[in-house]
């Protein structure tokens, strides 16, 4: 079946430094790919729409300076949380839709925690 | 945009039928009903997705009546690891929208 895979599961790092997390979908291409941000005890909430080739569509309220989102192949899409601060410790999701098939695939996600 | 609404949490006993209603009065007509199981730590996993009467798979049904309106995952016998938040999501297929997420379902299956 359809797999997205994304790395790293977790990660810590330091105040004002940055982050990047990749998102793979192993066995097809997706020309478009969703991330999203999930706080604890919340849902997951939309943060952008990643397009291959083109600029990612950011949804409202979501800083596109700060989350760079980079899909240069049809398996890749690279979210990098830049000059990391702690209330951006949050659970990444990343998902993509397999062509042919129902709903859409998930990444196992990657929890960031920054001190 | 259609919005959704489901019980915040529900608990239900090893072997027993659960069955989790979402209401979703805005849908339109192209879009489709699709519900995600999330385990903590982990994304979601889709389960099953409708446009209309019943669908069934091998993990769960899907009951649409037929204003669409409303929807039911039903869940047969459900067991320990059943325990996680089930989430109802209405859109058109391929849009963003198909994918914004709901406050979800708890649910708890207990021994």
């Amino acid at each position: 079946g359809a797999v997205v895979s994304q790395h790293p599961s977790w990660v810590i790092c330091k105040s004002g430094t940055s982050v990047k997390i990749e998102c793979r979908s192993l066995d097809f291409q997706a020309t478009t790919m969703f991330w999203y941000r999930q706080f604890p005890k919340q849902s997951l909430m939309l943060m952008a729409t990643s397009n291959e080739g083109s600029k990612a569509t950011y949804e409202q309220g979501v800083e596109k300076d700060k989350f760079l989102i980079n899909h240069a192949s049809l398996t890749l899409s690279t979210l990098t949380v830049t000059s990391a601060h702690p209330e951006d410790s949050s659970f990444y999701i990343c998902s993509a839709r397999h062509p042919g098939t129902d709903g859409y695939t998930f990444g196992s996600g990657t929890r960031l925690t920054v001190v | 945009l259609a919005k959704t609404t489901q019980p915040i949490s529900m608990d239900s006993y090893e072997g027993q039928e659960v069955n989790i209603t979402c209401s979703h009065n805005n849908i339109a007509t192209n879009d489709y009903i699709t519900w995600y199981q999330q385990f903590p730590s982990q994304g979601p996993r889709f389960i099953i997705q409708g446009y209309k009467t019943k669908v069934t798979n091998e993990v769960a049904s899907l009951f649409i009546p037929a204003d669409r309106k409303s929807s039911t995952l039903s869940l047969p016998r459900v067991s320990l690891s059943d325990t996680a938040v089930y989430y109802c999501l209405v859109g058109e297929s391929g849009s963003a929208r198909q994918l914004t997420f709901g406050s979800g379902t708890q649910l708890t299956v207990l021994p």
